[in-house]
């Protein structure tokens, strides 16, 4: 079946800008996990929603950082006022519920100029 | 907090054996994870362990010590294309939520 899918596969903003990027995670998977890999560094937890519950915000950033999950299944990641250290690539994974294998998607990468 | 250690780089030989250590220090333990990372690809589930012992899968096998907070990944007949970066994850004790990683052992398989 489909896996994890994220768009846009790349994004290149200005400076200041706000960035939206999303994920569809893997059909009737409850659980959805946002993480930022920068160059050099692991994956960092940024946000997790399990159904309807409300989500884990304590690895997003700062508040220009937030995070939907409409319907319990597409996520969008929004970054308001881009910096330059918000480069990065945004990986999105999705399990079948919070204690199990997560399912990663492609990931986006962000350049912020 | 949580702390997780593996080293940066590490080079083979095709066909041959090769360990990746990572070492972690957390208030709690709720389970071991390896991811394998190509470049510019998804991180794709490797092994998993919560028990102590050796879990075994093919060419890879992944170890586990709670005692020592202690876990390596077993990777033998190396292949080309097992040239990726490794990924040692442990799961936050507190709510089975999210996965704390380190940073990678990146491993370059040579002719």
């Amino acid at each position: 079946g489909a896996g994890v899918s994220q768009s846009p596969s790349n994004k290149v903003t200005e400076k200041g800008k706000d960035v939206e990027l999303r994920c569809d995670p893997i059909s009737g998977h409850t659980a959805l996990y946002w993480y930022r890999q920068s160059l050099g560094q692991g994956l960092e937890f940024l946000i997790y929603f399990q159904g309807n519950s409300a989500p884990d915000k304590s690895g997003l950033p700062s508040d220009r950082f937030s995070a939907e999950r409409t319907g319990g299944s597409v996520s969008t990641l929004t970054i308001q006022r881009t910096q330059q250290e918000d480069s990065a690539v945004y990986l999105c994974a999705s399990s079948p519920d919070n204690n199990n294998e997560q399912f990663f998607g492609p990931g986006t990468r962000l350049t912020v100029l | 907090g949580q702390n997780i250690d593996q080293p940066t780089e590490m080079t083979a030989t095709e066909g041959a054996i090769v360990q990746i250590n990572c070492t972690y220090q957390t208030s709690g333990f709720n389970g071991l994870f390896w991811y394998q990372q190509h470049a510019g690809e998804a991180p794709t589930f490797l092994s998993y362990n919560v028990l102590d012992g050796l879990e075994e899968k093919g060419r890879f096998s992944s170890f586990l010590s709670r005692s020592k907070g202690y876990s390596y990944l077993l990777l033998k007949e190396l292949q080309m294309k097992d040239s990726a970066s490794y990924l040692c994850a442990v799961r936050d004790p507190t709510g089975f939520q999210k996965l704390v990683f380190g940073t990678g052992t990146r491993l370059l398989v040579s002719p």
